[in-house]
């Protein structure tokens, strides 16, 4: 089974960081693309950042993110993860791992979510 | 960036009824490789949001045929045959052709 498991959500000052994790089972992670979305409390879907899979590493950032966040991968542990810095209250959200990309089809697996709170 | 403008923004349906929801995006969402990504999310309540229908009208497994995707170009649709309880919560239209990725505002769906 197919499954992505987000962890790494927090309650965190303005300015701080955090990092979060995205372990993948029950497909072959390597070759992968993976993205990650958020969700700002009862609002819409906003894709955040991608990273391609196999071959050369490309990485993709929302305007809204970039320069503060990281988007990274290790296939040796099937994991994603997502550096956050110069956090903002904006970033509010929950924030879903989703595999997929244009060539084996946008986010067809979704992870729970896990919840990242900017606040003093 | 692709603008995604869903309408409407709330259908209040009636059990086993049709539904309809219309996606437009600000530019064509033909990729170079004569693709369209144009993708359907469904987003039931307190839930993940489930990929539905990718490509304009393939439909995920699993889905159930009373979904259907249709369109072209920048002007595309979900419709639901007929109704049920279960298929209460938000739907996203969502454009992979052109970067930044980005979604429609949500449509809420909710029985009458």
């Amino acid at each position: 089974e197919v499954q992505l498991l987000e962890s790494g959500g927090n309650l965190v000052q303005p300015g701080g960081s955090l990092r979060l994790s995205c372990a993948a089972s029950g497909f072959t992670f390597s070759i992968s693309a993976m993205t990650w979305v958020r969700q700002a409390p009862g609002k819409g879907l906003e894709w955040v950042s991608t990273i391609s899979g196999s071959g050369a590493v490309t990485t993709f950032y929302a305007d809204s993110v970039k320069g503060r966040f990281t988007i990274s991968r290790d296939n040796s542990k099937n994991t994603m993860y997502l550096q956050m810095n110069s956090l903002r209250a904006e970033d509010t959200a929950t924030y879903y791992c989703t595999k997929g990309g244009r060539s084996s089809g946008h986010m067809d697996v979704w992870g729970i979510g896990t919840t990242v709170t900017v606040s003093s | 960036d692709v603008v995604m403008t869903q309408s409407p923004l709330s259908l209040p349906v009636t059990l086993g009824q049709p539904a309809s929801i219309s996606c437009r995006s600000s530019q064509s969402l033909v990729y170079s490789d004569g693709n369209t990504y144009l993708n359907w999310f469904q987003q039931r309540p307190g839930q993940s949001p489930r990929r539905l229908i990718y490509k304009v009208s393939n439909r995920d497994s699993g889905v159930p045929d009373r979904f259907s995707g249709s369109g072209s170009g920048t002007d595309f649709t979900l419709k639901i045959s007929r109704v049920e309880a279960e298929d209460v919560g938000v739907y996203y239209c969502m454009q992979g052709t052109h970067w930044p990725w980005t979604f429609g505002q949500g449509t809420k769906v909710e029985i009458k």
